[in-house]
């Protein structure tokens, strides 16, 4: 079954500086990821997804993540990091036509 | 702009008493669905429609329903709310029946139970 993993549940980050978010997944056929950002009390808003049509994906807000199927990976990163990057950061997998199935989330925090 | 859209943002009832739910969208989407996200916790998602058909979790509790009586609305019913129900319930919906497509949420609501 599809699943993904965050790795690290706090990201702790200087302003400037990069952001790696780690994101690995485990499907039995080519997967569909994505990367979600949340801010404090709403919705979740798409950063950027991969569905096979390069394995670079660029994303909104300066974000890209790379798919690496020899490592199993979709780790988000930012080369410079923003004080309104800090938020909750989920990866996730479509699991099925409709469901998708979120990692445990990643919070970053961005130091002045 | 196109859009989901709950209400209300922050709902407030007491321990045993129904609550409802509210989401539209603009998005003339096919599927429409109810997460529950507790605090610091990925959305856990509770039931589903694809137009009028109704998909619930095996793990979803009696206790939570839901309607879609048209494609643009669905609301989620909470017979009797208990302390551990309080949380943000989250509305998405996704256009099609293709696994690339992406879920739109909406701002969520977050509830308090008393």
């Amino acid at each position: 079954a599809q699943s993904v993993t965050q790795l690290g549940s706090h990201v702790s980050v200087s302003e400037g500086a990069l952001v790696l978010l780690r994101c690995n997944y485990s499907s039995s056929v080519p997967p569909y990821l994505f990367w979600y950002v949340q801010y404090p009390n709403q919705g979740l808003q798409l950063l950027l997804k991969y569905t096979s049509a390069a394995t670079l994906v660029k994303g909104i807000n300066g974000f890209e993540a790379e798919f690496k199927k020899s490592e199993t990976s979709f780790h988000l990163t930012k080369p410079s990091a923003h004080m309104s990057d800090a938020a909750e950061y989920f990866c996730a997998v479509t699991i099925n036509n409709n469901d998708m199935r979120f990692g445990a989330g990643t919070r970053l925090t961005v130091k002045p | 702009d196109a859009m989901v859209i709950q209400n209300p943002r922050y709902q407030v009832t007491q321990f045993g008493k129904p609550v409802t739910l509210s989401c539209s969208q603009t998005l003339n989407h096919n599927v429409m669905y109810w997460y529950q996200q507790k605090s610091s916790q990925a959305p856990k998602l509770l039931f589903h429609y694809y137009d009028k058909d109704f998909n619930n979790e095996a793990d979803t509790p009696d206790n939570f329903q839901s309607r879609r009586p048209n494609t643009s609305f669905c609301f989620l019913d909470i017979r009797s709310p208990g302390l551990g129900d309080a949380a943000m319930y989250l509305c998405a919906t996704k256009g099609g029946f293709s696994s690339y497509n992406e879920q739109f949420f909406g701002p969520g609501t977050r509830l308090t139970v008393l």
